[in-house]
């Protein structure tokens, strides 16, 4: 079957730099994509990994390793703003290209 | 401005009821989608539609029904079948089945009272 893990709250100060982890397991993996939700929101697309390495937007970075089918958000100098729910999600030939989300991990940000 | 409409943001149902969920895009997408989440979990994708008067089941499809006669509108119907439905719903659009951006409305609470 089709499974995602990540923390379900992490915390961190207000500057700092944090990790979030999410490990999968799929066939015929096609990518990995974070999302950001608001409480009472809707998510928003941060970013998508689909081969090995780093991808950099701005204050966030996102990781994958294919071969430990393992990622991460990274997030860097943090903001009061950044206060949310982060999700990943996969996409694989096994859900017929949906995406399948991780249950969520939620960043606490103290000043 | 582009986007996805959903409306209205709070409903309340009765036991019994059937009520219909809205969602408009005029982001000129093919594909829309219907998630469920309930408190402190990931989202569970309920019913997905690729094309005009075509669409498919996702993981928990059962006492919902959906259309999709336009490519703007994709409303989803939770009937009376459905014995838990108070949660969070999220409709969303993507330009084609494998764009790796998924768009969202703002989402509509459910409550049954």
């Amino acid at each position: 079957g089709q499974s995602l893990e990540q923390p379900s709250e992490v915390t961190a100060v207000e500057g700092a730099i944090v990790q979030i982890n999410c490990t999968y397991q799929t066939s015929g993996f096609y990518g990995l994509s974070w999302y950001q939700q608001h409480d009472g929101g809707a998510p928003t697309f941060l970013s998508y990994n689909a081969l090995d390495g780093l991808e950099e937007t701005g204050r966030f970075s996102s990781f994958l390793s294919r071969s430990d089918s393992y990622g991460y958000l990274l997030l860097q100098e943090l903001q009061m703003k950044d206060s949310a729910s982060y999700f990943c999600a996969v996409r694989s030939l096994d859900s017929n290209y949906q995406l399948i989300w991780g249950a969520g991990t939620k960043l606490i940000i103290k000043p | 401005d582009g986007g996805i409409t959903q409306s209205p943001k709070y409903l309340f149902r009765k036991e019994g009821q059937n009520v219909t969920l809205s969602c408009e895009q005029n982001l000129n997408h093919d594909a829309m989608y219907w998630y469920r989440q309930d408190p402190g979990q990931g989202l569970r994708l309920i019913y997905y539609s690729q094309i005009v008067n075509d669409f498919q089941k996702g993981d928990i499809a059962e006492g919902y029904s959906v259309s999709r006669e336009k490519k703007e509108s994709f409303p989803l119907t939770v009937t009376s079948a459905q014995k838990n439905p108070t949660a969070f719903y999220l409709c969303a659009s993507t330009p084609l089945r494998e764009e790796t951006e998924a768009f969202f409305g703002q989402g509509t609470r459910l409550t049954v009272v």
